[in-house]
């Protein structure tokens, strides 16, 4: 049973194309989260939902938008995508309480050229 | 200057040794500390998990925090190959979760070898 899951693992695509990843958590969760990680492997948030409702936006481009149909799905549409986009994203879900874990998903690994 | 900085490493030990992973941090709010195991090609997965100071130990694993110092310390005893990996610590000054976000450090990777 995967927990988080993210589609495409993969992503090649030029400069200036419009693409998007999909995230899914069966978890039962209410918060998930994106998270872009460069090649130094500095993860840093980008957007965070809690049921639904948009909460942490941090300092990313307007080109990226995300989207919460529901508390189970996150997704993540990039618009005009530009060389510095290339990361692996990462989705995660979390609950309130306990230890505060974050799952993270598989992440989508994605390259502009 | 980043709000948590970690040596990337790479850092190499032989199978069987004492490993001392550490990050220190700038925001004196911060209460709520994590490491996350990373492998190759893979999500961060939670290790350890401590609330403000002290130590805590699970397994073979020892987190530390030290808030006056700003600076934490994940130990590993009797190290094995399948600990290497990239061990990324993060904190938070509320509870991480919701609104409240989580900072990373950069990671610092590992190898243990045979």
């Amino acid at each position: 049973d995967t927990a988080v899951s993210q589609t495409p693992k993969y992503l090649v695509t030029q400069m200036g194309n419009d693409k998007s990843i999909k995230c899914e958590q069966n978890l039962g969760h209410d918060t998930m989260y994106w998270y872009k990680q460069d090649s130094k492997k500095f993860l840093k948030i980008m957007f965070s939902y809690n049921n639904k409702e948009l909460i942490i936006n941090e300092t990313v481009p307007n080109r990226f938008s995300p989207k919460s149909p529901d508390k189970a799905h996150l997704n993540l549409h990039i618009n005009s995508l530009e060389l510095g986009d290339s990361a692996v994203y990462f989705c995660a879900s979390s609950q309130e309480g306990g230890t505060y874990e974050q799952y993270f998903g598989p992440g989508t690994r994605l390259t502009v050229t | 200057q980043k709000e948590v900085e970690q040596d990337p490493g790479p850092l190499s030990v032989p199978e069987g040794a004492i490993v001392s992973l550490n990050c220190t941090y700038s925001n004196s709010a911060f209460q709520y500390f994590m490491w996350y195991r990373q492998y190759s090609r893979k999500g961060p997965e939670l290790l350890m998990y401590t609330y403000s100071s002290g130590n805590k130990e699970d397994g073979r694993f020892t987190a530390q925090v030290d808030k006056s110092s700003k600076y934490i310390s994940l130990f590993i005893r009797d190290s094995q190959p399948s600990d290497s990996a990239t061990y990324l610590c993060a904190m938070s000054a509320t509870p991480p979760g919701g609104g409240n976000k989580l900072t990373f450090g950069t990671g610092t990777q590992l190898k243990v070898e045979l």
